[in-house]
Parts: C-alpha cells; structure tokens; sequence
C-alpha cells in the first residue's frame, strides 16, 4: 500500500523557517508527481506546491510564492518544503500529496501540522 | 488563483440521493474536462473519489457520479449511506496554474 509520512511540522514564530519533509513508500517515487497541500483550522483545502518527477517543473500558489521551496530527492524517496517567512496565515495541516490536481491526486499524507504564533 | 464555489452543505435521508454542485468559470470547469472530487471525514486526509469529471478510481463505490454542465461540475451521491457523511471538495485544474479547490460542502446523512 502506498505510504507517504510527513514530518518537520511544530510551533514557530512569525517570520520564523520550518522545514516538512514527507517519506514516500510502497511506489515508484520517481516516477510521480508531488504536490504540498494545506488546510488551516476548521477551513478548506488550499494547492501549496507543485513538483514533477524529475523537479522539472515546479509551481507555487501565489500565497506561498516567493517564500516557500519545494524540492525532492527521488535518491531518498523524499518530498521537502522549505518554509521562510512564516505567517500567522500559513498556520495549517500540511499533506504530502501524490500525483497530478489536473487528473485527481490518488494518495495522501496525513498531515503535520505548522503552528505559526508568538 | 479563485476557488470554486460550493454550497456549504448538503443533506439526505439514507437511501436517497444527494447532489452537490461546484461553480467555476470558463477559465477552469468550463474549459477542462480535469474535476476532480475528494471526500474528507474529520480528522481524516482526502481520498480521492471521481476524476476527469465522472471517472472512479478503483474501490470507490458506484454509488458516486460525476458529470459538469458549462461552468458547473456534480457529484451525485446515490443510496445515501451514513459512512458517506463526510465533507467534499472539488477541484479543477485551470490551465497556467495547477488547479483550484472548492470551498467543501459538508453532507450531513439524516
């Protein structure tokens, strides 16, 4: 069964860094894309980041741009998202994701969870 | 990068169907055939339910339809259960972006 377990999530100030890493398992890792998605408290669900397979391309939600890194290291079967610049806004559960938003992301995390406060 | 619209919620009696709608633009629903539905229960990920529009993945009762009509996609819910309680988000991929999600619908199973 396909697993992928996310860590790296925790309590942090504003304006602080936090890093999620996200251990991917039972499939061919390489050979998927990856996406971050994100959910605060009691609200939706919100695409953060896009990876290809081959870190090719890569796209980011324009909330995010400019302060949040994804990247992968297919040698690892591993999924990172550098976080900079947090706000109290990007307090959320965050899931590793696999697969296309165009064609249905088929499996998820369960999540960690960024605290952003002082 | 504007999320879809969906009804806050939606009910149904065991048994009956239910139908939850997802409104976006030309630019999204009404130019792809990529809608995707995801089902979440507290606590719990999403799971995948119908993509590109009507297509289930494998173990997804067929219970569950989809179908999109211009700017709005569907899903149906037939044969309403009580483990169908859960809420749902749709997404659609908008072509220079990745793709959207709706704001969730919770069903409530009566």
């Amino acid at each position: 069964e396909v697993q992928l377990v996310e860590s790296g999530g925790g309590l942090v100030q504003p304006g602080g860094s936090l890093r999620l890493s996200c251990a991917a398992s039972e499939f061919t890792f390489s050979s998927y894309s990856m996406n971050w998605v994100r959910q605060a408290p009691g609200k939706g669900l919100e695409w953060v980041s896009y990876i290809s397979s081959t870190s090719s391309t890569i796209y980011y939600a324009d909330s995010v741009k400019g302060r949040f890194t994804i990247s992968r290291d297919n040698a690892k079967n591993s999924l990172y998202l550098q976080m900079n610049s947090l706000r109290d806004e990007d307090t959320a559960v965050y899931y590793c994701a696999r697969g296309l938003l165009m064609t249905g992301i088929d499996y998820w995390g369960q999540g960690t969870l960024v605290t952003v406060s002082s | 990068q504007s999320a879809l619209t969906q009804p806050p919620s939606a009910s149904g009696s065991p048994g009956q169907s239910v139908t939850i709608s997802c409104t976006g633009t030309s630019s999204d629903v009404g130019r792809y055939n990529y809608v995707s539905w995801y089902q979440q229960h507290p606590g719990k990920a999403p799971k995948l339910m119908i993509y590109e529009v009507s297509k289930r993945p494998s173990g997804v009762p067929d219970r569950f339809s989809g179908s999109k009509s211009g700017n709005t996609a569907s899903l149906t819910v037939s044969g309403l259960q009580a483990e169908d309680e859960a809420d749902y988000y749709c997404s659609s991929y908008a072509g220079s972006t990745v793709g959207v999600f709706g704001g969730g619908t919770k069903l409530t199973v009566l």
